[in-house]
């Protein structure tokens, strides 16, 4: 089962807007991860933080953990038609070899 | 460079088939996983290998899943006996390093329907 749950579910924005999505956890990590998929398409990594770093930037998104929280959010500035995607968040836990997975957001970015 | 590729893309097995799945990581990559994504869900995670060491097998969903990686290098993920619950997209995934705890490079996936 997977733990990591995200929200919303589904954004639709216009394009040029801001879009967040949230990811929360249950048990303690090492890292959370942001990936994104395309439809059919494998996942990319967009980017990694620890959990010892509270912000993260690269280019257009911003990243935020809080580990008192144990949530997570990924901003995407100025989004784009080419971001419209699934994005999931993934966690690696404290004793664990393996990713765990959200289920997902799917954001929809209209022209 | 060359990425993570999968073959075959698409599978079709009847019930009861037995099917495989190959997997080509990136050369040098240390680390594999294999994950399961059902429609419109996260992947899941099914095993892990260090080299040829198969670490971590605790999300193989029965014993009709196996997977090996013999020379640390190409994996295989076997289905026997296949059943219609196993349809979805079986994902690979390659690392540089020994944890998860850093990117992971994912291959396109293997959309097995079975009917």
């Amino acid at each position: 089962s997977q733990q990591g749950e995200e929200d919303p579910q589904a954004l639709s924005i216009q394009e040029g807007e801001n879009a967040t999505m949230n990811c929360s956890y249950k048990t303690s990590i090492n890292n959370l991860q942001w990936y994104r998929q395309n439809s059919g398409r494998g996942l990319v990594h967009l980017i990694l933080i620890r959990s010892n770093e509270r912000e993260k930037h690269s280019g257009r998104l911003r990243v935020t953990l809080d580990t008192s929280k144990k949530s997570s959010s990924l901003l995407i500035t100025a989004s784009r038609a080419a971001d419209t995607a699934s994005y999931f968040c993934a966690t690696d836990h404290q004793g664990a070899q393996k990713l765990v997975f959200g289920q997902g957001t799917r954001l929809t970015i209209n022209p | 460079g060359a990425g993570v590729s999968q073959s075959p893309r698409y599978k079709v097995a009847k019930r009861g088939q037995d099917v495989a799945l190959r997997c080509d990581p990136i050369s040098g990559h240390v680390s594999l996983f294999w994950y399961q994504q059902a429609l419109g869900q996260g992947p899941e995670f099914l095993t892990y290998f260090q080299n040829e060491a198969q670490l971590d097998k605790s999300g193989l969903p029965s014993d009709r899943f196996f997977a090996e990686r013999p020379e640390g290098s190409v994996s295989t993920l076997k289905i026997q006996r296949t059943q219609q619950e196993d349809s979805a997209v079986y994902l690979c995934a390659s690392s540089l390093v020994r944890t998860p705890s850093y990117e992971q490079y994912f291959g396109p996936g293997t959309r097995l329907t079975v009917t």
